[in-house]
């Protein structure tokens, strides 16, 4: 089984900072990697997939990059509505997805 | 609007059942293949089980496997999770995603579209 894990487990940034989560697998995933954020109470939300493609609507400050085993998910300029918890998850064996533990994001 | 709705979530007893159900509309349900997701108080994401767009091919976590059943009704638009012999650490918030995917040399596949979630509680 693909285990995923992410650093660091939490954060604490301002507004304006440039935020990067690294999230790292067991194995190569190549680049069967999607990212995303959840707000407390809510859904799970699609920002990043295959690595770095944005899915549509997403605002542009996000990105994402790696391959293999290593990835970051960055936030270029943190924005108020950012602070939330940002999942990895890995698609390499689709249809058996993991995710990593998740970073949270707070307000410093 | 594209949209996923469960329902079905509640109390139950260690060692009930209980029957979530997944109603979608706004996108033709029968060409996707579905998930369900679940998060216990607390906790990060857990995916649950997989589902093909015809209900022939199915997947489950080590975690359920034998006690939950995933379906799908394609006439109805309804993706359903039957769930036996729950134990105390099912309880959890669970989601049905939709699978989407994207091509460049390979198929990329994620979880595009999420239901806002029922809860199930197991307690005595």
């Amino acid at each position: 089984d693909i285990q995923m894990t992410q650093s660091p487990s939490s954060l604490s940034a301002s507004v304006g900072d440039r935020v990067t989560i690294t999230c790292r697998a067991s194995q190569s995933i190549s680049s069967y990697l999607n990212w995303y954020q959840q707000k407390p109470g809510k859904a799970p939300k699609l920002l990043i997939y295959a690595a770095s493609s944005l899915q549509s609507g997403v605002p542009s400050r996000f990105s994402g990059s790696g391959s293999g085993t290593d990835f970051t998910l960055t936030i270029s300029s943190l924005q108020p509505e950012d602070f939330a918890t940002y999942y990895c998850q890995q698609s390499y064996s689709t249809p058996i997805f993991t995710f990593g533990p998740g970073t949270k994001v707070d307000i410093k | 609007e594209v949209q996923l709705v469960e329902s079905g979530g509640g109390l139950v007893q260690p060692g009930g059942s209980l029957r979530l159900s997944c109603a979608a509309s706004g996108f033709t349900f029968s060409s996707y293949e579905m998930n369900w997701v679940r998060q216990a108080p607390g906790k990060g994401l857990e995916w649950v089980s997989y589902i093909s767009s015809s209900g022939s091919t199915i997947y489950y976590a080590d975690s359920v496997k034998g006690r939950f059943t995933i379906s799908r009704d394609n006439a109805k638009n309804s993706l359903y999770l039957q769930m036996n012999s729950l134990r105390a650490e099912d309880t959890a918030v669970y989601y049905c995603a939709r699978l989407s995917y994207g091509y460049n040399e390979n198929y990329y596949y994620y979880m595009d579209v999420w239901g806002k979630g029922t809860t199930v509680t197991v307690s005595s």
